[in-house]
C-alpha cells in the first residue's frame, strides 16, 4: 500500500519560534498533499491543500502567513509554523493523494505540536 | 452548506455487532470513505463506497444508498482493538473530502 511519513512525529517549541513538518511519499507521487490540524477530543480541520509546483489553498480562517506551505516536489510537502504560539500546539497530520488513480488519501503518522 | 453528521459516541460489548450511521448532504458526490482513527493516531483506511449497496471486508461492512446521502459502517464480532473514532467523509463535485466529526466507539468487555 501507499505509504506516507512525516517527520519529526514530536517536537516541542518555545513561543516565537517556527517549526518545519516535512511529509513524503514514499512509494508514489503525490498530486494533492493535504495538511490538518486536530485538538485532542475532535475531528480532523483540512487547513490548507497543496498541488505540486502551486499555491497551497487554505481554508478560511487558517492563516497563509503562519502556515506556510511548499510542496515542492511530487513526493514532499512542508509546514512552517511561524512565530508559533502556545494555542498552536496541535496534532498535524498530513495526506497524500495519487489523483491520477485514485482518490483515497493516504495519511501520515502525524506531528504532536508542543508550544511551550 | 456541507454537512455531514455521525452520532458523537457509540457503547458495544466484545464479540457483539454495531451499526454506524452517516447521513450526509454535499455539492456533489464522488464516493464516501470510512476511516480509523485511535487516539493519537493517524487515520486509516477502512472503505470506499461509489456506488449503492453493500461492500463486505472481513469484520467490517460498508453500506451506501445514495438516493437517501446516507451510509453505515458495520463492524461483527468486535473486538477490544477496534475502540476507536471511525470518520466518515464525501468526496464532492470538487473532488474534496468533507468530513464528518466521527464517532467514538467505545467496547465493553
Amino acid at each position: 500500500g501507499a505509504v506516507v511519513s512525516q517527520h519529526p512525529s514530536w517536537v516541542i517549541c518555545k513561543s516565537g519560534t517556527s517549526v518545519k513538518i516535512e511529509c513524503r511519499s514514499l512509494d508514489f507521487q503525490a498530486t494533492t498533499m493535504f495538511w490538518y490540524r486536530q485538538f485532542p477530543k475532535q475531528s480532523l480541520m483540512l487547513m490548507a491543500t497543496s498541488n505540486e509546483g502551486s499555491k497551497a489553498t487554505y481554508e478560511q480562517g487558517v492563516e497563509k502567513d503562519k502556515f506556510l506551505i511548499n510542496h515542492a516536489s511530487l513526493t514532499l510537502s512542508t509546514l512552517t509554523v511561524t512565530s508559533a504560539h502556545p494555542e498552536d500546539s496541535s496534532f498535524y497530520i498530513c495526506s497524500a493523494r495519487d489523483g491520477d488513480h485514485s482518490y483515497e488519501q493516504y495519511f501520515g503518522p502525524g506531528t504532536r505540536l508542543t508550544v511551550t | 452548506g456541507q454537512n455531514i453528521d455521525q452520532p458523537t459516541e457509540m457503547t458495544a460489548t466484545e464479540g457483539a455487532i454495531v451499526q454506524i450511521n452517516c447521513t450526509y448532504q454535499t455539492s456533489g458526490f464522488n464516493g464516501l470513505f470510512w476511516y480509523q482513527q485511535h487516539a493519537g493516531e493517524a487515520p486509516t483506511f477502512l472503505s470506499y463506497n461509489v456506488l449503492d449497496g453493500l461492500e463486505e471486508k472481513g469484520r467490517f461492512s460498508s453500506f451506501l444508498s445514495r438516493s437517501k446521502g446516507y451510509s453505515y459502517l458495520l463492524l461483527k464480532e468486535l473486538q477490544m482493538k477496534d475502540s476507536a473514532s471511525y470518520l466518515c467523509a464525501v468526496l464532492d463535485s470538487n473532488y474534496q473530502l468533507i468530513w464528518g466529526a466521527g464517532t467514538k466507539l467505545i467496547i465493553k468487555p
